[in-house]
This record gives structure tokens, C-alpha cells and sequence, in this order.
């Protein structure tokens, strides 16, 4: 079943600002993920908090996990016109899904200069 | 970083005729990739399992006759779609993860840079 849901489906700020991605999901999971992928391209990892964790930073980002009402988000503080990206959570459910990704539906970050 | 790459980055093709895409993890050894879709403006889908010396696991919905999946190496994946139709055009995507000897993975997937099909 599909699951992973974001919001907002677009965020439009200015460059300073700070942005926020949420992501719901469904199941139990192993880990979750956030990629970026710049249009027309590949994904980028960003990063990944295991089920273990509540919190995790990589340096403009800052992640968190509350598995107890399944959820996520990604903040990307001092934004800039290069963070411009869409944004995705996936979700690793482990066990013998170990590695299959199960992508949220995505942000479409615009930063204005 | 893993780097993986893909080959072609695009491809036109007349409906009928089959194209394969390569994945290559370009500084590792990935005996297991990823195979996925994703629709214009929409989010990612997982076809299959890439699976070095054994056949492919499909999702459900997915036809592994018209996707057929070769992992002949553990640095070569391939997805050939036979008798392509234009609902086949779409963005296909492989993944690759990272070996790490105490634990066979470390959670973390390389992507590849994608190939754009599009079928006339």
C-alpha cells in the first residue's frame, strides 16, 4: 500500500528563511530516509534516521522521527535558490523488505532569491 | 561517496521494439540493486529486486515479462523492457546499496541518475 505522505505538496520561501517537509507513514519501519532530486534528475541521499532515533542534523538539516504517530520532518534552516529541489521521505520497513523503499509523495521546494 | 550510473540517460524508441537500461555501481559491489518508476511530477515506485546470481523479485502489478531484470555482476544490473508501449515512457530509476562486511549493508542507497524513456 502506498504510504508516505508529505506536506506540504509546495513550499514557496524566500532565500534566509527556513523550510519544513513533513512525512506520515503508514507501517512499522527500520529507518527512513530523505532524498532531494533536482528536476529531471537522480536522487540524492540526505539523510537517514533509524527507529531507534528521535533526532539527527547533517549540517543545514535537521531530522526528526516520532514513530509513536508515524511521522517525520526534514528542516532546512538559512535556505538558499540552491535548495530548490523536490523533496522526498522513504521508508525502509526492514525484515524481509530490507532495502525496499516505499517513497512519500514529495515537496516542491521553491527558494526565491 | 557510492557512485552509481546509468546508461543510457535517454532513450527514443518506436513502440514494439525492446530497450535495455543498465545500472552500474561504479566503486563497489552491490549484490543487491534496485529497481524503480517514476511518473512526471509524481513520486518513485518500486518495480523489483535486483539480485546478483538469482532472478529478480517483482512488486506486485509489475510484469516480469515485460520487465525482465539480469544482475550479472555484482557492479551490473540491467532492465530490458521488451515491446515497449508509450504507456511504458517514464523516468526509471536503479539503486545500489552499500556493502559493509560486519552487517552486508549499511542502510544507505545510492541512486542512479535516472533514464528517461520515451516510446513513439
Amino acid at each position: 500500500s502506498q504510504q508516505g505522505e508529505e506536506d506540504p505538496q509546495a513550499l514557496s520561501i524566500q532565500e534566509g528563511e527556513n523550510a519544513t517537509m513533513n512525512c506520515s507513514y503508514k507501517t512499522s519501519i527500520n529507518n527512513l530516509q530523505w532524498y532531494r532530486q533536482n528536476s529531471g534528475r537522480g536522487l540524492v541521499h540526505l539523510i537517514l534516521i533509524r527507529s531507534n532515533e528521535r533526532e539527527k542534523h547533517s549540517g543545514r538539516l535537521r531530522v526528526t522521527l516520532d514513530t509513536s504517530k508515524k511521522s517525520s520532518s526534514l528542516l532546512i534552516t538559512a535556505s538558499r535558490a540552491a535548495d530548490t529541489a523536490s523533496y522526498f521521505c522513504a521508508t525502509d520497513a526492514g525484515g524481509t523488505s530490507y532495502g525496499k523503499l516505499t517513497f512519500g509523495q514529495g515537496t516542491i521546494l521553491t527558494v526565491h532569491p | 561517496g557510492a557512485v552509481v550510473s546509468q546508461h543510457p540517460s535517454r532513450v527514443i524508441c518506436k513502440s514494439g521494439t525492446s530497450v535495455k537500461i543498465e545500472c552500474r555501481s561504479l566503486d563497489f559491489q552491490a549484490t543487491t540493486m534496485f529497481w524503480y518508476r517514476q511518473f512526471p511530477k509524481k513520486s518513485l515506485m518500486l518495480m523489483a529486486t535486483s539480485n546478483e546470481g538469482s532472478k529478480a523479485t517483482y512488486e506486485q502489478g509489475v510484469e516480469k515479462d515485460k520487465f525482465l531484470i539480469n544482475h550479472a555482476s555484482l557492479t551490473l544490473s540491467t532492465l530490458t523492457v521488451t515491446s515497449a508501449h508509450p504507456e511504458d515512457s517514464s523516468f526509471y530509476i536503479c539503486s545500489a546499496m552499500t556493502p559493509r562486511p560486519d552487517r552486508g549493508h549499511t542502510d544507505t542507497q545510492y541512486f542512479g541518475p535516472g533514464t528517461r524513456l520515451t516510446v513513439l
